[in-house]
């Protein structure tokens, strides 16, 4: 099974400040990559597709990059509704695995 | 639009049995593969299996194999979930999510398990 390391566990921003997560792939995955976004009580919402591809109506303060083993998802500028919980999910083959998560707090 | 709706939360003992459905509209149903994520109180998200609604086949996550059940109704357009030999750490919001890697979601079902 592959496994998707994910960094930092958690991180405390501010308004206006770029943002970097970063998911490991414990082999490679091409760019087989989704970044979602859950707020408290709701479903995920898929912000990033194929490793950099931005889901339709997603800001583009938001950007995804990498291929093979390391990805990133960016965030140039924090808004006060981007304070949430972000996920990588692989789904380069079965099982599809998901990042332990990133919470992003002010 | 595309909608994935899915059943009410349930409570279960220990050893039962749960059963849950996510009504799909909007879309062609057989063109989208449809996978279960279930999100533990707390916890990450984690990936329980997915189903090709068009032929019925599935790909089960290994710690479930043997408890986990999805099946699909085309006439319907809803997909089920079951999961059986019920125990506390099955307590989770339980989700369908369409397509790879999945797009949209279902609101979620909570299933406790609690004696």
């Amino acid at each position: 099974d592959i496994q998707m390391t994910q960094s930092p566990s958690s991180l405390s921003a501010s308004v206006g400040d770029r943002v970097t997560i970063t998911c490991r792939a414990s082999q490679g995955i091409r760019n087989d990559l989704g970044w979602y976004q859950q707020k408290p009580g709701k479903a995920p919402k898929r912000l990033i597709y194929a490793a950099s591809s931005l889901q339709s109506g997603v800001p583009s303060r938001f950007s995804g990059s990498g291929s093979g083993t390391e990805f990133t998802l960016t965030i140039s500028s924090l808004q006060p509704e981007d304070f949430a919980a972000y996920y990588c999910l692989h789904h380069n083959s079965y099982p599809l695995t998901f990042g332990g998560g990133t919470k992003v707090e002010i | 639009q595309v909608q994935l709706v899915q059943s009410g939360a349930e409570v279960k003992k220990p050893g039962a049995s749960v059963k849950v459905s996510c009504k799909a509209s909007g879309y062609t149903f057989t063109t989208y593969f449809m996978h279960w994520v279930r999100q533990a109180p707390g916890q990450g998200l984690e990936w329980m299996g997915v189903i090709d609604p068009s032929v019925g086949s599935t790909t089960y996550a290994q710690k479930l194999q043997g408890r986990v059940t999805m099946t699909r109704e085309t006439s319907t357009s809803t997909l089920y979930m079951e999961l059986s030999s019920l125990r506390s750490e099955d307590t989770a919001v339980y989700y369908c999510a369409r397509g790879t890697p999945p797009d949209y979601w279902g609101q979620g079902t909570l299933v406790t398990v609690s004696s």
